[in-house]
């Protein structure tokens, strides 16, 4: 089984701020990488695939990179609505996601 | 628009079973698989397995396998996921999501039902 291990668990930034959350793969997943975010009791939402494509109607101020069994999310110029906790998700053999980041806006 | 709906809030005794529905509309069914993810409470998200709606083929998780049953009825573009033998460790909320592709379980989960919580409790 492929383990996703995401840093830093917890996170608190100012709007306005740039922040990189990344996401280590137990062995080497290509580009099958996706991150999602979710709210408090909602459900998660979709924001890139493919390690760095962004999906439609995500802000451009989100970004992801790597590949193999390193990636980032970078969120530039943080925005009151980006709080949530954020997780990457492998999909090169079956699935499987990390633990997760909570981010919380100062 | 795509639309995922599951159905509502269980409670359930230890070795019970549980059946949960998604129904999906919006996008022609077997054009996509639906996986299935749980999150248990204050926990992060757990894949569970995944359904081929095209060609019924499907993948469970170890934790889940003999457990847990995928299945689709494309008549009314309804997916379910079936938990037998529940356990205090069940109690979780359970998502359905469409994947997208049709024929595998390693793509993005690009829309996802509202949730469903399970309760396991004597």
């Amino acid at each position: 089984d492929i383990q996703m291990t995401q840093t830093p668990s917890n996170l608190s930034a100012s709007v306005g701020d740039s922040l990189t959350i990344t996401c280590r793969a137990s062995q080497s997943i290509s580009s099958w990488l996706a991150w999602y975010q979710q709210k408090p009791g909602k459900a998660p939402k979709l924001l890139i695939y493919r390690a760095s494509n962004l999906e439609r109607g995500v802000p451009s101020r989100f970004s992801g990179g790597g590949s193999g069994t390193d990636f980032t999310l970078t969120i530039n110029s943080l925005q009151p609505d980006d709080f949530g906790t954020y997780y990457c998700q492998q999909y090169d053999r079956s699935s499987s996601f990390g633990q997760g980041t909570r981010l919380q806006i100062k | 628009q795509v639309q995922l709906v599951q159905s509502g809030a269980e409670v359930k005794k230890p070795g019970a079973s549980v059946k949960v529905s998604c129904k999906t509309s919006g996008y022609t069914f077997s054009d996509n698989g639906i996986s299935w993810v749980r999150q248990a409470p204050g926990q992060g998200l757990e894949w569970v397995g995944w359904i081929s709606v095209y060609n019924g083929n499907t993948f469970l998780t170890k934790d889940f396998r003999g457990r847990a049953t995928l299945t689709t009825d494309t008549s009314t573009t309804t997916a379910y996921l079936e938990l037998r033998k529940l356990k205090s460790d069940d109690t979780a909320v359970y998502y359905c999501a469409r994947v997208r592709n049709a024929y595998s379980e390693s793509y993005p989960l690009d829309f996802w039902g509202q949730g469903t919580q399970i309760t396991v409790s004597s």
